[in-house]
């Protein structure tokens, strides 16, 4: 079946600090991979995605690469900032009915 | 991209009443999705909303529960009925992107809570 993996919350962390949320999934085909973020009152907005095997998604600082033999999406970003604070959820959809599966999200506080 | 206008953002209820959740796409779109996401939790698909057909209903969710409208390419309705407290979620309209890579866009969400 299909289904993501994520690392479990909540993380803190200092300015500046380096962030690292896993992610790893299981999927029949060839998923897409997102991350998505929700900050603190709102919806879901999309942050980055990666459509096939290496490639490297990309925004406001994070990063994450789509790693077929280890099946996993990890998102990096070099230093957060305060304004990270969101919750994070890691995605796939499978083209075959386009569905989308989620992570069940990661919150991220950054501390000044 | 695309644009979603959910409204209400938020609202308080009371036990036993119901509510209508408008969702309005800046597009003309063939599927609108509908999620909840309960406190602290992920989200979870209740439906699949298509123009001038019924709605698709995820395994737990019904029709009397959360019935769906879609009377339109850009526009659609999700009723909560007789609400309890379990229904307190965030629930959120979305639909795919344009071309291949299918990501999905989200509206702001209405956030429910029954009292």
């Amino acid at each position: 079946g299909n289904s993501v993996t994520q690392m479990e919350g909540p993380v803190t962390l200092s300015e500046e600090a380096f962030l690292t949320i896993n992610c790893t999934y299981t999927a029949t085909g060839y998923p897409s991979l997102f991350w998505y973020v929700q900050y603190p009152g709102e919806g879901l907005q999309l942050l980055l995605k990666a459509t096939k095997a290496d490639d490297k998604g990309s925004n406001k600082g994070f990063e994450a690469t789509y790693r077929k033999e280890t099946t996993s999406f990890h998102l990096e970003k070099g230093s957060v900032q305060v304004s990270d604070s969101a919750v994070y959820f890691c995605a796939l959809s499978v083209r075959t009915g386009n569905q989308f599966y989620f992570g069940t999200g990661t919150s991220l506080t950054v501390i000044p | 991209s695309a644009v979603i206008s959910q409204k209400p953002s938020r609202d308080i209820c009371q036990r036993g009443t119901s509510l209508t959740i408008q969702c309005q796409v800046d597009s003309q779109v063939t599927m609108m999705f509908w999620y909840r996401q309960q406190p602290g939790q992920s989200l979870t698909l209740i439906a699949t909303a298509n123009q001038g057909s019924e709605a698709t209903y995820e395994s737990g969710f019904v029709i009397d529960k959360f019935p769906i409208s879609r009377p339109n390419l850009t526009f659609s309705t999700l009723t909560v009925s007789n609400m309890s407290p379990e229904d307190s979620s965030i629930y959120l309209c979305s639909v795919h992107g344009q071309g291949n890579t299918g990501e999905l866009f989200f509206g702001e969400g209405s956030r429910l809570t029954v009292l």
